[in-house]
């Protein structure tokens, strides 16, 4: 299995403001990376996908960027609606295996 | 629009085997392509992939979980059933029931079902 290992644990910034999120492999993935949004008492939803893919529906103020073993999840315009805790995978060609950062909480102030 | 529902106990006592079933709707798991996955968290923790199944009835365990877990599909019903065995109080957790979207090669997981409690509790 593929570590990753994500910073900070967790951060705080204003409206407005920019957020730059860090996720780590111990192993190089290439650009095979994910990111998820959870926000309290909700299910996880797919933010980005293959390191700067945005998925449906999710907004240009999230971007991602990385390849190999570090990569950046940016969420810029920081909204109060962001506060939520996000989460790095990746999935191990094969067999695959899929694993998660610990995640890091953003919070809106 | 894709959608799958979690059902099962939200209690289950030590050593007992979890039965968790998967219903969804929106997709085939027939069609080339489409797997279905298992994910869990316990509270106030990180989330933790546990089985996948796809379309042509493979399946794939976690290395940590693979002795105790059980997938299985019904085709006709559209679902997927989980089950665990030996339960610890620390599998205490949100099962969530997602499919591998399938424009990722099934890399990611896309959408997510909105989860089932299961405390391990005698």
């Amino acid at each position: 299995e593929i570590m990753l290992i994500q910073s900070p644990a967790t951060l705080s910034l204003s409206p407005g403001e920019r957020a730059t999120l860090s996720c780590r492999a111990v192993l190089s993935v290439s650009n095979s990376l994910a990111w998820y949004q959870q926000k309290p008492g909700q299910s996880p939803r797919l933010l980005i996908y293959d390191a700067s893919n945005r998925a449906t529906g999710i907004p240009a103020r999230f971007s991602g960027s990385g390849s190999g073993t570090d990569f950046t999840l940016t969420i810029n315009n920081l909204e109060p609606e962001d506060s939520a805790v996000y989460y790095c995978q990746q999935r191990s060609r094969w067999p695959p295996v899929y694993t998660f950062g610990q995640g890091t909480k953003l919070e809106i102030k | 629009q894709v959608t799958l529902d979690e059902s099962g106990p939200a209690l289950v006592k030590p050593t007992e085997t979890l039965t968790l079933t998967c219903t969804f709707s929106g997709f085939s798991l027939t069609t080339a392509g489409v797997r279905v996955a298992w994910i869990r968290q316990p509270p106030g923790k990180a989330l933790e992939w546990l089985a996948r199944i796809d379309w042509d009835d493979d399946k794939f365990y976690s290395p940590s979980l693979k002795t105790r877990l059980t997938l299985s599909r019904d085709t006709s019903k559209n679902q997927v059933v989980l089950t665990m065995t030996d339960m610890n109080p620390v599998d205490t957790a949100t099962y969530y029931c997602v499919r591998a979207a399938p424009t990722t090669g099934g890399n990611y997981f896309d959408p997510w079902g909105r989860g089932t409690l299961v405390t391990v509790s005698s």
